[in-house]
């Protein structure tokens, strides 16, 4: 079964610092990946996602993330934090056989934003 | 023009009830699901319905079923209310084979 970890539950950056959030998956092949963000009292919206080609991807709101295949990891990042991205982040992952296009979440990594 | 709009927004209730959520989505999409985020913000999927068939998570009871009425709705019945169901539930949709899911705002639902 495949499964998502995200180790960092809480992440503070000073506003206009780097930021990376961490994410690994379990699974018996490279998998379909995605960020998505979730603003207090919303529903997800995708940053980005990685089905294959380049590894390093280009999402919106100025976020990247690249896939490591060696590491099964698909971190994601941004080079100067807008206090506007305080939000819940949550990478997913989903089958490439197509079954169902369930998506599989990490438990989550809460951001948040020092002036 | 919301593109995938979940009501209530909030709902709450009493134990041993039945209530329903509803979705609508305007994408064009054929796939549907629904999640459930509990009170640590971890994402489940819960269903994943297209026209041809329906994939539930083992672990959902079976209180808890989706019901389609056309291609752009995906309905969630729950019967039978415990507390353990206060949650919020998130309906999505995408082309099948797609994998890009969008999602609507959420339903909170909570049990008393």
């Amino acid at each position: 079964a495949q499964s998502v970890t995200q180790p960092d539950i809480h992440i503070t950056v000073s506003e206009g610092a780097s930021l990376e959030l961490r994410c690994n998956y379990s699974y018996g092949a490279t998998p379909y990946l995605f960020w998505y963000v979730q603003s207090p009292g919303q529903g997800l919206q995708l940053l980005l996602k990685y089905f294959s080609g380049d590894t390093l991807v280009q999402g919106i709101k100025g976020f990247e993330a690249e896939f490591k295949r060696s590491q099964s990891s698909f971190n994601l990042r941004k080079p100067s934090v807008h206090w506007s991205d305080a939000a819940e982040y949550f990478c997913a992952v989903a089958p490439t056989d197509n079954a169902g296009n369930m998506l599989t979440f990490g438990g989550g990594t809460r951001l948040m934003v020092k002036p | 023009d919301t593109a995938v709009s979940q009501t209530p927004k909030y709902l709450v209730t009493q134990m041993g009830n039945d209530k329903s959520i509803k979705c609508e989505q305007n994408l064009g999409h054929d796939t549907m699901y629904w999640y459930k985020q509990d009170s640590k913000k971890f994402l489940k999927i819960m269903f994943s319905y297209n026209n041809k068939e329906l994939i539930i998570n083992e672990t959902v009871p079976n209180r808890f079923s989706p019901k389609s009425p056309d291609k752009a709705h995906l309905n969630l019945h729950i019967n039978s209310l415990e507390l353990g169901d206060s949650a919020v539930y998130f309906c999505a949709s995408s082309f099948s084979g797609g994998n890009i899911q969008y999602f609507g705002a959420g339903t909170r639902l909570s049990v008393l």
